[in-house]
């Protein structure tokens, strides 16, 4: 089972929806998680992190974390076409391990 | 958020030589950085972890002769492509963490390798 698992997408959203990714990992230890965007050609940029059970919200994003069930999420609300991106989910134990990506398109 | 520069961001070199890159923490003390590989719509691979002062430790299969890692101070860590190979052309990124290991790691800009 790899660490860090994420659907491989692509995910289409009209412009003004809902994108939700998904990511589940193995490791029960992990303590904290992390959202990153990457465009193409670019590295990894930080949307959000979370430590704790439940919803954390920052402006358009909100992450939600339930250790039980190892699966942490993140969603866009009024996804924009400049939010076409691959998002990398990362679980943090004593190193950072990535998923592979899902990669969004919202479409106008 | 702090800054990680790395460079160079974009680097053409022969097959058998050598090349180096730069990670550095431009405003905080980066006790660990990572170093990642990244091919074409895959995702980032940890290649390994170094510590300050400290031998890096290689993620299994990555060969530790072939990529030498060097972080001698809390600002700067280096990895050294030796004998570079059209197959290791890739995109190499970097990543430091401060103290805290819950902390985000803040990413360079990575560096775009092409051996030819």
């Amino acid at each position: 089972q790899k660490e860090v698992e994420q659907n491989s997408g692509p995910l289409s959203v009209p412009e003004g929806a809902i994108a939700s990714l998904n990511c589940t990992y193995s490791d029960r230890g992990s303590q904290s998680f992390f959202w990153y965007r990457q465009y193409s050609g670019k590295s990894p940029e930080l949307i959000m992190f979370i430590y704790s059970n439940g919803d954390k919200e920052d402006g358009r994003f909100t992450a939600q974390l339930n250790k039980a069930s190892q699966y942490v999420s993140l969603l866009i609300r009024d996804s924009q076409p400049s939010d076409s991106a691959t998002y990398l989910c990362a679980v943090n134990t004593d190193k950072l391990i990535f998923g592979t990506g899902t990669r969004l398109q919202v479409f106008p | 958020g702090a800054v990680v520069s790395q460079h160079p961001s974009r680097v053409i070199c022969k097959s058998g030589t050598s090349v180096k890159i730069e990670c550095r923490s431009l405003d905080f003390q980066a006790t660990t950085m990572f170093w990642y590989r990244q091919f074409p719509k895959k995702s980032l691979m940890l290649m390994a972890t170094s510590n300050e002062g400290s031998k890096a430790t290689y993620e299994q299969g990555v060969e530790k002769d072939k990529f030498l890692i060097n972080h001698a101070s809390l600002t700067l860590s280096t990895l050294t492509v030796t004998s570079a190979h059209p197959e290791d052309s890739s995109f190499y990124i970097c990543s430091a963490t401060g103290i805290n290991m819950n902390t985000e790691a803040f990413f360079g800009q990575g560096t775009r390798l092409t051996v030819v």
